[in-house]
């Protein structure tokens, strides 16, 4: 189902230290998984994507892993800097539903401080 | 990558007055745009399904005669609020997934904030 409103969890990190936030998605038919930054006053912002026929993807500074056993998903983020504070989004989804809605979690404020 | 505009950035207006908001793809045709409500501190709730010449399939609890969506074009949808009372007051963010390749990806606006006094 949709998410649900709740306060978000926050995780605050040190600058230049890893980040990992987590996910719990909900559906075992959901293939494609979608992270999402978004900072405050702004529209989420693609950052990654994984498909469920791999484990893991690795992008500038970002990895995701995809544990379909314990439907777990994770975004690491090396060497986290200030720019990196916001609010972050899983989203699944099928992959070639036509309907292409997206399941949002609930999301983590991330707190990098200097 | 993607680019998705939305009109206007925010907007206050008095209670009983209809507001619309424009969500436009800038560099690629969408065929379907979706429509959100945010609340402070929450995550992203879908309002409805955009798509292109048909009508808008609303989630459950949405009321479609008060958020009106048209999507007259493959680069517009509009979401008008009618009769606008302060509990619409909400951050208001569309999307539009590519529309080629099977990927399932929604590019994002920067959203509209709306403040209804």
């Amino acid at each position: 189902g949709e998410s649900v409103g709740l306060h978000l969890p926050t995780l605050s990190v040190q600058e230049g230290d890893n980040s990992i936030i987590n996910c719990a998605y909900s559906n075992s038919a959901s293939d494609y998984f979608i992270w999402y930054k978004q900072e405050s006053g702004k529209g989420p912002q693609f950052i990654i994507d994984i498909r469920s026929n791999m484990d893991k993807r690795q992008g500038q500074r970002v990895t995701v892993l995809l544990n379909k056993t314990v439907k777990h998903l994770s975004l690491q983020i090396a060497a986290t800097q200030p720019g990196d504070s916001a609010v972050y989004f899983c989203a699944e989804t099928p992959l070639y539903n036509q309907g292409g809605k997206l399941i949002f979690g609930q999301g983590t404020e991330l707190s990098v401080k200097p | 990558g993607a680019v998705v505009s939305q009109h206007p950035s925010r907007v206050i207006c008095k209670s009983g007055t209809s507001v619309k908001i424009e969500c436009r793809s800038l560099d690629f045709q969408a065929t379907t745009m979706f429509w959100y409500r945010q609340f402070p501190k929450q995550s992203l709730m879908l309002m409805a399904t955009s798509n292109e010449g048909s009508k808008a399939t609303y989630e459950q609890g949405v009321e479609k005669d008060k958020f009106l969506i048209n999507h007259a074009s493959l680069t517009l949808s509009t979401l008008t609020v009618t009769s606008a009372h302060p509990e619409d007051s909400s951050f208001y963010i569309c999307s539009a997934r590519v529309s080629r390749g099977p990927r399932n990806t929604q590019y994002f606006g920067p959203g509209t904030r709306l403040t209804v006094l």
